[in-house]
């Protein structure tokens, strides 16, 4: 099955205790990119990669870090958590060419930061 | 100014009315257009894409002015599984960014 995977689905943790968020995608897509949902702000792009070892930043990059070691996986690094990124987190991946405009999420994992 | 606004509602209609959501976008470079669909707690799905000629996918018509720089969602014959948020999206392939309305929350009550 064409799938999203990101865990934890769920996390709680503490300000400064280093935090990671895995994403894989059995698609062999190009395309991965994570967001973060907040309310009344909608879907927020923190970093993006366009294939392995390329990452760019998004419109939200402050406080994450992102690798792109190989095609199928591209987690979130958060190094020292902040209550400002208690949020939504959104993986998701496409083909190269958006054009083709389907982007395929994972099924989100909620982050609180305390 | 954001560069895709939407009303973010809520609409709240009957079961059968039609229903219309506009999106506004400010970058004349955006080249791709699509309606997500997003339910509560849940990840965003394609809902569908939108051409200068319009679409249409049984009851949803999507329509695109490049002239106004707006696209739009019909949903006529409302079903109550259609209440969600419905995410307006803009591509630009210049810059490789995919940008993502607020949303517009739907309700359709029985």
């Amino acid at each position: 099955e064409a799938q999203v995977t990101q865990n934890p689905r769920y996390l709680i943790t503490v300000t400064g205790k280093k935090l990671t968020v895995t994403c894989s995608q059995n698609m062999n897509h190009e395309y991965m990119s994570w967001y973060r949902q907040d309310p009344g702000l909608g879907l927020r792009q923190i970093y993006y990669s366009m294939n392995v070892e390329v990452t760019d930043k998004g419109d939200v990059p402050e406080g994450y870090k992102v690798s792109r070691k190989e095609k199928r996986n591209f987690p979130l690094i958060l190094e020292s958590p902040s209550p400002n990124q208690t949020s939504l987190y959104f993986c998701a991946s496409s083909f190269v060419g958006q054009g083709s405009g389907e982007l395929f999420f994972g099924e989100g994992s909620r982050l609180t930061v305390l | 100014r954001k560069e895709v606004e939407q009303d973010p509602g809520p609409f709240n209609v009957p079961e059968g009315a039609t229903v219309a959501f506009n999106c506004t976008y400010s970058n004349s470079a955006s080249q791709s257009f699509f309606w997500y669909r997003q339910d509560c707690r849940k990840e965003p799905k394609l809902l569908m894409s939108v051409y200068s000629s319009g679409n249409e996918d049984g009851r949803f018509t999507a329509q695109l002015n490049r002239a106004s720089q707006y696209i739009s969602l019909l949903i006529r014959d409302s079903k109550l599984s259609d209440s969600a948020t419905y995410l307006c999206v803009v591509f630009r392939s210049s810059a490789s960014k995919i940008i993502f309305g607020s949303g517009t929350r739907l309700s359709i009550r029985p």
